[in-house]
């Protein structure tokens, strides 16, 4: 699995877009990348994957650079209750994910 | 959503005995159960594959034989940790796959050996 990097922590205004960045130079092409975030003591939650093309979901929007080496999670609307660790992972599609440290984004009022 | 849920939510136990944790899908079948571990302010480390039917395949490192994973339905999957020490407390967290893209999380097993 390719290796991600991100910032180690983030901070947004409550309301205010939060886009939060990871590079994954090396992914290989079957790779996908995907998102997950993990609220203080609970499990992660899936939050949105993509292979090439931008997604959308409900949650957040996903925008993968062209050459794939790098992609930014985007939540329009950040609140409070977004505040948690964001996990960018690139994989493939055994399932097996291979978590980094993340980055923590903290939602300020 | 699909729901994963584990049990117990936090156990304590002595040194040198086995505990149990189990993992279900509430609401799906999942073919394959993962089980991770979190040490405190550090991030998930994948422990074991598991698919229903067959062996778990362990990651480097892990100790197959101290980690005993048994899958034997569709919907549960349970984790024995063998002669329990203190080094293995930890955050021990499920998923289970709905599909290859979509991990459900269980909520998590605190496990003190004292």
């Amino acid at each position: 699995d390719a290796k991600t990097t991100q910032p180690t922590s983030m901070d947004c205004a409550e309301g205010r877009a939060a886009n939060l960045p990871c590079n994954h130079s090396t992914i290989s092409g079957n790779e996908y990348v995907y998102w997950y975030r993990q609220i203080h003591s609970q499990g992660p939650q899936y939050i949105i994957h993509g292979l090439k093309n931008n997604e959308t979901n409900e949650m957040a929007s996903l925008i993968i650079t062209e050459d794939r080496k790098s992609s930014t999670l985007i939540l329009p609307h950040a609140t409070l209750r977004d505040t948690a660790v964001y996990y960018c992972i690139a994989g493939g599609s055994q399932g097996n994910l291979i978590f980094g440290k993340g980055t923590k984004l903290s939602v300020k009022p | 959503g699909a729901v994963v849920s584990q049990h117990p939510s936090r156990v304590i136990c002595k040194s040198g005995t086995s505990v149990k944790i189990e993992c279900r899908s509430l609401d799906f079948q999942a073919t394959t159960m993962f089980w991770y571990r979190q040490f405190p302010k550090q991030s998930l480390m994948l422990m074991a594959t598991s698919n229903e039917g067959s062996k778990a395949t362990y990651e480097q490192g892990v100790e197959k034989d101290k980690f005993l994973i048994n899958h034997a339905s569709l919907t549960l999957s349970t984790l024995t940790v063998t002669s329990a020490h203190p080094e293995d407390s930890s955050f021990y967290i499920c998923s289970a796959s709905l599909a290859f893209y979509e991990q459900y999380f269980g909520p998590g097993t605190r496990l003190t050996v004292t």
